[in-house]
């Protein structure tokens, strides 16, 4: 039982490229989310998926894209990369019970755009 | 717009001692709040949840209280150890949306 898994771990990019942040997870979760992480900022919500099929904006989406490819799996798009957009980058995934979403981190992908 | 205030400089105590981090928000009525803690490199893991109608939580050595009055929770380590050295961060949910809202985090160092 992996949990949350992320791929790459590190990565640097240069101002407009792209590329795709993937996220899985085993844990059969219909919730899924992806944050970044600033010194001092905390965690800023992106996107967020609450079910297959479906996803929503958070806090911070501009310059990214999501795709739910699936239940088990959530991919985060940056079309053309500013150095604004070094950060680091968790998906997490989460299941309500009894009106609760605890929710469950991978261990995160550390971006660098030049 | 919503605001959420932790520990604005990072907290040093000494091993044993009783560790005490603070969480407080405006412009929300959360119906409940959750405790995270993060180690460096790593993501956030889940500690503990309080809802609005519990005054106190514990799980082992560890005390969270939710004040909706003062619009603050208490989150207490007792007995600490350096193991628990780590950053704490607390996340209140609003009753209209799943969606978590974190703070900053405080950073705690337990001394040996």
């Amino acid at each position: 039982n992996a949990g949350v898994t992320q791929t790459p771990k590190f990565q640097v990019l240069k101002t407009g490229q792209s590329m795709t942040l993937q996220c899985a997870q085993d844990m059969n979760h219909n919730s899924m989310y992806w944050y970044r992480q600033d010194p001092g900022m905390g965690l800023r919500l992106i996107y967020y998926s609450a079910s297959e099929g479906t996803t929503d904006k958070g806090e911070v989406p501009n310059g990214y894209n999501v795709s739910r490819l699936n239940k088990r799996e959530f991919s985060l798009r940056l079309e053309s990369a500013a150095p604004s957009q070094t950060s680091v980058y968790f998906c997490a995934s989460s299941e309500e019970v009894a009106g609760v979403d605890e929710q469950f981190f991978g261990p995160g992908t550390r971006l660098t755009v030049l | 717009s919503q605001k959420i205030e932790q520990n604005s400089e990072a907290l040093n105590i000494q091993e044993g001692k009783t560790a005490t981090l603070t969480c407080n928000y405006t412009n929300y009525s959360p119906a409940y709040l959750q405790w995270y803690r993060q180690d460096p490199g790593r993501g956030p893991v889940f500690l503990l949840l309080i809802r609005e109608n519990e005054k106190e939580k514990r799980k082992e050595r560890l005390k969270v209280t939710f004040d909706t009055t003062l619009k603050q929770s208490l989150f207490h380590i007792t007995a600490s150890q350096p193991a628990d050295s780590a950053t704490y961060l607390c996340a209140p949910v609003s009753g209209s949306a799943r969606q978590l809202t974190f703070g900053s985090g405080t950073q705690l160092t337990v001394l040996p």
